[in-house]
């Protein structure tokens, strides 16, 4: 972290509801990703982005979109399509292939 | 991409080097070994990482075999706030220049008096 905000830090969701994470980072490095993590294991990518304007799927991308309109700024969107919402949800920033940094996380909650 | 195969579990007594290996015998040439921790609810930070040299900084140490198919990470003298998960990653450099890290399971260091 440092450098990396998510907001909020905990987040219910109701059934059928749409729900939005925030990352935000002043690092002002490129690329961003965003990671989802299930209790006991480790981090599964859904998207990420590696210039404005631009964003790729990852490895679990069904059920989520996200949006890069700013260089600072990568929200995630989980949908009602998602049908097993409840994880820790990380956000990253990194220069391009270089280092990844993660920020503290959000835990999406389904009432 | 590579995978890497860790132990899930090890202790280490407070003030004792902390040696966490890893097996990551499919690496290819051109793929670095990146080192993060997890503590419980908090993101990933950032230890370090190598590509076949051996690195230290003011963290641990990381020591790259010579035919990379396994690394040690090092931490020198551990201390109770060291306990967390260890994640051992191979990085995969994904098509336009980003990154992709494979997370496992990781080993839960535990460190005690």
């Amino acid at each position: 972290d440092g450098g990396i905000t998510q907001s909020p830090k905990y987040l219910f969701r109701k059934e059928g509801q749409n729900v939005t994470l925030s990352c935000e980072q002043n690092l002002n490095h490129d690329a961003m990703y965003w990671y989802r993590q299930d209790p006991g294991q480790g981090l599964r990518l859904i998207y990420y982005s590696q210039i404005v304007n631009d964003f790729q799927k990852g490895d679990i991308a069904e059920g989520y979109s996200v949006s890069r309109e700013k260089k600072e700024s990568f929200p995630l969107t989980v949908t009602s399509a998602q049908k097993n919402p409840t994880a820790f949800y990380l956000c990253a920033a990194g220069r391009g292939g270089e280092t990844q940094y993660f920020g503290p996380g959000t835990r999406l909650l389904v009432l | 991409d590579a995978k890497t195969t860790q132990p899930p579990s090890m202790d280490c007594a407070e003030g004792r080097a902390a040696n966490l290996p890893c097996n990551h015998s499919t690496i290819s040439g051109n793929e670095y070994v990146y080192w993060y921790r997890q503590i419980h609810s908090q993101g990933p930070q950032y230890i370090i990482h190598g590509l076949k040299n051996n690195e230290t900084n003011e963290m641990a140490s990381l020591i790259i075999t010579e035919d990379r198919k396994s690394s040690t990470l090092i931490l020198p003298h551990a201390t109770l706030r060291d306990t967390a998960v260890y994640y051992c990653i191979v990085r995969f450099i994904l098509t336009g220049g980003g990154n992709k890290l494979t997370f496992g399971t990781g080993t839960q260091l535990k460190v005690e008096l």
